[in-house]
């Protein structure tokens, strides 16, 4: 079964810093990745999503990810933080299950901090 | 078009309840997933609905049950609910489903059993 980890479950930076989310994945075939954003009392927003057409993913919001195979890294940055960055932040991997459909295995979550 | 809709945003049952949960997918979506997250076990995938068949099943009892109606909208049942049981359900739509669709997520359900 795969797995993702995401290293830090709460990252602090000040505003205007570059925001650093790191995610590892395990997986034996090529991965569909994906990072996703929770406010508060709300749902997960799609920021991203990698599916093997480039290596260096540009999201909403100002943020990109790249994939890196060799290390099975997939991390979020962000040049500049905002207070409005402030939320949790999740890895996810697609794994295959029955008839080549399939669900998404979701990291721990890291909370961003964004400090004035 | 209208995003993921879930219904309703907040319950509170009591331990040996049952409790059913909404969820209408996006126009034109016909695969419906369902996630449990929980402070403790994070985000869990419990099952993936098709075209009213569900594909997909993750490792939760008996007592987590769902079902997909001809117009892709979605129910899931809990039966003898247990404290663990609170958390929140989040629904996803795509339209075809994992892995190659991006799943889109509704604001969720909180449930609490006291």
């Amino acid at each position: 079964a795969q797995s993702v980890t995401q290293l830090g479950s709460h990252v602090s930076v000040s505003e205007g810093a570059l925001v650093l989310l790191r995610c590892n994945y395990s997986s034996s075939v090529p991965p569909y990745l994906f990072w996703y954003v929770q406010y508060p009392n709300q749902g997960l927003q799609l920021l991203l999503k990698y599916t093997s057409a480039a290596t260096l993913v540009k999201g909403i919001n100002g943020f990109e990810a790249e994939f890196k195979k060799s290390e099975t890294s997939f991390h979020l940055t962000k040049p500049s933080a905002h207070m409005s960055d402030a939320a949790e932040y999740f890895c996810a991997v697609s794994e295959l299950g029955s008839g080549n459909t399939g669900k998404l295995i979701f990291g721990q979550g890291t909370t961003l901090q964004v400090k004035p | 078009k209208a995003g993921v809709t879930q219904t309703p945003r907040y319950l509170i049952k009591t331990r040996g309840q049952q409790v059913t949960l909404s969820c209408s997918p996006i126009s034109g979506h016909r695969s419906v997933s369902w996630y449990q997250q929980t402070p403790g076990q994070g985000l869990q995938f419990l099952f993936e609905y098709f075209s009213e068949t569900q594909r997909n099943k993750g490792n939760f009892p008996g007592r987590f049950s769902g079902r997909q109606f001809s117009n892709s909208r979605s129910e899931m049942n809990v039966s003898t609910l247990e404290l663990g049981d609170s958390a929140l359900y989040l629904c996803a739509s795509s339209l075809a489903g994992p892995p190659t669709d991006t799943q889109y997520f509704g604001p969720g359900t909180r449930l609490t059993v006291l």
